[in-house]
């Protein structure tokens, strides 16, 4: 149990496109779900916190109007990185708690390289 | 702030040893830590929650402790195997219920 899906796992955009990034929770509902991302090499490192039915929680210095996320069901919370830039090039990886238990599952993580 | 730290970036041991990864925090008392385990270009993968009234939580070969005077976790892999080769995160929940991840250790099983 505990499956966290991601889609797509890789993605290739021009500058100045959209991405939408998918995480789902496979077998178990999710009220939070977080998005990162990962630079080579470096930890991970928290953007948003993402709760079922309201508007996300953004770290400082994560601008919430080029990183949209929306956590429309209690399975699924949508990442859309918009108008990407080359250094928006990351690895982005989501995870999901269980209600009610301190363990958060990762996904597979999204590859993203804007050209 | 609150900080987690993983001193060692690597570690390289022989296979069959037992491996020891620290992690140390400081400015925060955690209720819990949790270790994860990370391949390339993967996302982690849980691997033991402890709490802070446990002092040690075992799982196969992996051992966890716990010291909340020294404000320490230790992670023991022991007879260690290259496949168990990958980065290991150490992570705690904030007073603001987010995930605080360390930098990683990165384990090197040599045959």
């Amino acid at each position: 149990g505990a499956v966290v899906s991601q889609h797509p796992s890789r993605v290739i955009c021009k500058s100045g496109t959209s991405v939408k990034i998918e995480c789902r929770s496979l077998d178990f509902q999710a009220t939070t779900m977080f998005w990162y991302r990962q630079f080579p090499k470096q930890s991970l490192m928290l953007m948003a916190t993402s709760n079922e039915g309201s508007k996300a929680t953004y770290e400082q210095g994560v601008e919430k109007d080029k990183f949209l996320i929306n956590h429309a069901s209690l399975t699924l919370s949508t990442l859309t990185v918009t108008s990407a830039h080359p250094e928006d090039s990351s690895f982005y990886i989501c995870s999901a708690r269980r209600t009610g238990k301190a363990e958060q599952y990762f996904g597979p993580g999204t590859r993203l390289t804007v050209t | 702030s609150q900080k987690i730290e993983q001193n060692s970036e690597a570690l390289n041991i022989q296979e069959g040893k037992t491996a020891t990864l620290t992690c140390n925090y400081t400015n925060y008392s955690p209720a819990y830590l949790q270790w994860y385990r990370q391949d390339p270009g993967r996302g982690p993968v849980f691997l033991l929650l402890i709490r802070e009234n446990e002092k040690e939580k075992r799982k196969e070969r992996l051992k966890v402790t716990f010291d909340t005077t020294l404000k320490q976790s230790l992670f023991h892999i022991t007879a260690s195997q290259p496949a168990d080769s990958a980065t290991y995160l150490c992570a705690f929940y904030s007073s603001a219920s987010k995930i605080i991840f360390g930098s990683g250790t990165r384990l090197s099983i040599r045959p």
